[in-house]
């Protein structure tokens, strides 16, 4: 059974870092490209980060450019988001995602609340 | 970018629903997918490729469309079938660039 299940959530102050995990199971971790998406609260959802499976590609919405980081251990199943310079803009529920290979996200993880405030 | 229509739709059990996206230029191989979500879950895909249905999505989901208008539908509604609907393009780059979401309420 694939799974994808998130830690690392939290509160943080304005200007502050998080990092946030996501470890695969169930499928070959390393064959898939992999993304992080977010909600804020009440909003729709948004498209944050992506990795190629061997982590040679990554993209990122112009909103987190240069102050969030994404990688992968394909050794230990595991995606990694690190996030930095937070705004209260950056508020919501991050979800880690898999690239289904013929389109689209096929699984989710349950999600991580990450709550910027002073 | 993506703009869904309508914001909100509010039908019976039984009833057609049908969910339009527009893309702002041509989605490349009709690289567009349909997520439902509900209330404190994840999305869920329901379509790929703008018509092919994920696995376990039931057969009265269905997508359509190509180049810049994409459309879904569902034939009859359940009373499940609530929550927010999103298209997603994925083609013209890995960046998945989502729609604005349209809230199917039941009645």
């Amino acid at each position: 059974e694939v799974q994808l299940v998130q830690s690392g959530g939290g509160s943080v102050q304005p200007g502050g870092s998080l990092r946030l995990s996501c470890a695969a199971s169930g499928f070959l971790f390393s064959s898939y490209n992999m993304n992080w998406v977010r909600q804020a609260p009440g909003k729709g959802v948004e498209w944050v980060a992506y990795i190629s499976g061997n982590s040679d590609t990554q993209y990122f919405a112009d909103s987190v450019k240069g102050r969030f980081s994404i990688s992968r251990d394909n050794a230990k199943k595991s995606l990694y988001l690190q996030m930095s310079s937070l705004t209260a803009e950056d508020t919501g529920v991050y979800y880690c995602a898999r690239t289904w290979l013929l389109g689209g996200l096929d699984y989710w993880g349950q999600g991580a609340l990450v709550t910027v405030s002073s | 970018v993506l703009t869904q229509s309508p914001g909100t739709l509010s039908l019976s059990p039984g009833e057609r629903a049908i969910f339009s996206c527009w893309a702002s230029q041509s989605v490349s191989s009709n690289s567009l997918a349909w997520y439902q979500q509900k209330p404190g879950q994840a999305p869920r895909l329901l379509i790929f490729g703008a018509s092919t249905r994920a696995t376990g999505i039931p057969d009265r989901f269905s997508g359509s469309g190509s180049g810049t208008d994409f459309t879904l539908t569902i034939s009859r509604l359940e009373p499940e079938d609530f929550g927010v609907y999103y298209c997603q393009q994925y083609g013209n780059s890995p960046m998945h660039t989502f729609g604005q979401g349209t809230k199917l309420e039941i009645k």
